[in-house]
């Protein structure tokens, strides 16, 4: 394990639901990210904080909204998605926006 | 435009043999590349990662190459193993640490 945690690993919702999904590290990394991934394409950069500040909103639409309460914590919460925001949604963290990033498992999320 | 090119797509091949997965980048400015193994239903995790005076880096029996004159990275595998199924990806950092340019992966099988 990477000691970056995801939860829940599956999530199903309809359109009109408000679900969050939860990523924790047990690295002490002060920088964490959010990640999209869709079938046979590029990852996709969503969000990035560093010491607890959002530095980075790549065009997201505000169905999608981050939260990050400390340095070892991020939430995405999600409410009225589409089915085109079904993907796989990777959380990532990283000593002061280093090198190399370490990744969750990710969660899967199906929007019916 | 920066962008990412992985070639092939999809590799199967028979365990014990050696496989090279190809990376071709438009990225500018430059600031180092990287190769991720990305298991299924895992998120990526670190392989090699090489900065513009790098031609060559190993891990294991992960082998990546990069000729930044033609902007073309290569991972060589070496008497690949069952557990080398995966997606391989190659990333190009721009500058900014976080501002990744991700290739869409190759999809590597290999059967016994």
């Amino acid at each position: 394990e990477t000691g970056v945690t995801q939860t829940p690993r599956h999530l199903v919702m309809g359109m009109t639901n408000k679900k969050s999904l939860k990523c924790e590290q047990h690295l002490g990394h002060n920088a964490m990210y959010w990640y999209k991934q869709s079938a046979k394409k590029p990852l996709e950069l969503m969000f990035v904080y560093s010491l607890e500040e959002r530095v980075e909103n790549n065009s997201v639409p505000s169905r999608f909204s981050p939260e990050c309460p400390n340095s070892s914590h991020l939430f995405l919460h999600l409410h009225t998605l589409q089915p085109e925001d079904s993907a796989l949604y990777l959380c990532a963290s990283s000593q002061e926006l280093a090198v190399i990033q370490f990744f969750g498992p990710g969660t899967r999320l199906t929007v019916l | 435009k920066n962008q990412v090119e992985q070639s092939p797509q999809s590799l199967i091949i028979l365990e014990g043999k050696n496989c090279t997965l190809q990376c071709n980048y438009t990225v500018s400015p430059f600031s180092n590349l990287r190769w991720y193994k990305q298991d299924t239903g895992r998120g990526p995790v670190s392989l090699t990662i090489m900065t513009f005076s790098e031609n060559t880096k190993s891990n294991g029996r992960y082998t990546a190459t990069l000729d930044a004159d033609t902007k073309q990275s290569s991972l060589h595998i070496t008497a690949s193993q069952l557990s080398d199924s995966a997606s391989y990806i190659c990333v190009v950092s721009r500058g900014s640490n976080y501002q990744l340019i991700w290739g869409a992966g190759t999809k590597l099988i290999i059967k016994p």
